[in-house]
């Protein structure tokens, strides 16, 4: 089946303690990105990605970090989460820039305290 | 930078009426998408438009692509309990600007 896979789904973690949630998907898509969703803000780029060794900032890059060093997987790395980082994050995937069909990943919500 | 504003916000309907939803851009879009999100679900690509003026069907939902391309609608006929979510619309390609959303709440 055709799937963006995000885990984990829930997480819980203190200020200042790294974390990372990662993102899969086995589609052979190019293209990926991370969005988190905020009440009141809706979706907001945090980075994406044009193929594997190529990555760009969103709109709100402050604070993440992303890697791609396979063309599956595109982890977002937070070295030191802080609470205004709480938020409804997605993966998403197309299978490239100018393609239309995007799949996104069924989200992790993250809370800092 | 790119902004793309989306109304209403919120609209309540019976089942059965008709919506409709608004996506303005501050700027002339190379295309725009269209998204659905139930609650608690995650967003499902609908549509993409990229023509000036183009209309697209998906069984009562239309869509439209404004002449200058910086507005886009999407219109509901006849909805349903289905219906049910945010509907978002999007702009760009490497860097894709949402809309901020439209709940739609369908009373049956």
């Amino acid at each position: 089946e055709a799937q963006v896979t995000q885990n984990p789904r829930y997480l819980i973690t203190v200020t200042g303690k790294k974390l990372t949630v990662t993102c899969s998907q086995n589609m052979n898509h190019e293209y990926m990105s991370w969005y988190r969703q905020d009440p009141g803000l809706g979706l907001r780029q945090i980075y994406y990605s044009m193929n594997v060794e190529v990555t760009d900032k969103g709109d709100v890059p402050e604070g993440y970090k992303v890697s791609r060093k396979e063309k599956r997987n595109f982890p977002l790395i937070l070295e030191s989460p802080s609470p205004n980082q709480t938020s409804l994050y997605f993966c998403a995937s197309r299978l490239a820039a100018f393609t239309h069909t995007q799949y996104f990943g069924p989200g992790t919500r993250l809370t800092v305290l | 930078g790119q902004q793309v504003m989306q109304i209403p916000q919120y609209q309540h309907v019976q089942e059965g009426e008709d919506f409709t939803t608004y996506c303005n851009s501050s700027t002339t879009l190379s295309n725009i998408q269209w998204y659905k999100q139930r609650p608690g679900g995650h967003p499902v690509f609908l549509i993409q438009l990229v023509k000036s003026g183009e209309v697209k069907k998906q069984k009562r939902l239309t869509f439209q692509f404004g002449e200058a391309k910086k507005n886009s609608s999407l219109h509901i006929t006849a909805t349903q309990t289905t219906d049910v979510g945010t509907y978002f619309c999007a702009g760009g390609y490497s860097t894709l600007t949402f809309g901020k959303g439209t709940m739609l709440l369908v009373s049956p």
